[in-house]
């Protein structure tokens, strides 16, 4: 299995352009989540997919940060327009629905954002 | 809403060495599942072991064990005969589930940094 796939792995942009990252969860996998690191906020929950469906978006930071998921292999998180703030690191992981959730959380190798 | 923390921002131990990672938790639910995941330099974040909260009995993976203290919603790590290649951030975390067999997202500590001197 090739595991969690991220693009790009890093991106560098301007203030006010968009940004689009991108993740293929892996294949059989229900539940896809979207998490953030940054030095000063560490790993934080931004938003999770269960069967394409967004179940909690409480970690969305502001409007301007959106996620979507077309299918069922392919997930995007989005930010219009961007901020210096919102440089870091953005991680995707996907999961198997399992008994009790016991399933492992794998996690994607991370797109490293840095917003100028 | 639950809490992780991890109070050693970093802890340095000679090689060969045994090393223990303090983790204690916040939560008021009572099905929840605690980890402990590893990211080595290269970011990539990798589990190195987890606990069923229902199971008294301390998980453990070759070098890596746990102990878990329930009543005192404490989760420390222990790292056995300590090699270099264990030189990460470590992370705990928490994970609420429910009876229909869906689970929320990880809630993770701020990280303990890990040196393994040669």
């Amino acid at each position: 299995d090739a595991g969690v796939i991220q693009s790009p792995r890093h991106e560098v942009t301007e203030m006010g352009q968009e940004v689009t990252l991108r993740c293929k969860p892996i294949s059989g996998h229900d539940y896809l989540f979207w998490y953030r690191q940054t030095m000063m906020r560490g790993l934080e929950l931004l938003i999770y997919f269960n069967n394409n469906v967004p179940i909690d978006d409480s970690g969305m930071p502001e409007d301007r940060f959106s996620a979507k998921m077309p299918n069922a292999s392919f997930s995007t998180l989005k930010i219009q327009p961007s901020e210096p703030r919102d440089s870091a690191v953005y991680f995707c992981a996907s999961r198997r629905a399992g008994t009790g959730g016991l399933d492992t959380q794998y996690f994607g190798p991370g797109t490293r954002l840095t917003v100028l | 809403a639950q809490t992780v923390t991890q109070s050693q921002p970093e802890m340095s131990v000679q090689e060969a060495e045994t090393v223990t990672l303090s983790c204690t938790y916040d939560t008021s639910e009572s099905n929840y599942y605690l980890f402990w995941y590893k990211q080595p330099p290269s970011r990539q974040m990798i589990l190195v072991i987890r606990q069923e909260a229902y199971k008294q009995q301390n998980a453990t993976e070759n070098r890596f064990s746990v102990n878990f203290q329930k009543a005192a919603k404490s989760f420390s790590l222990k790292i056995s005969d300590s090699q270099l290649g264990d030189t990460a951030m470590y992370f705990c975390a928490f994970m609420k589930f429910f009876s229909g067999g869906g689970a929320d997202g990880l809630t993770f500590g701020k990280g303990t940094h890990l040196i393994i001197q040669p």
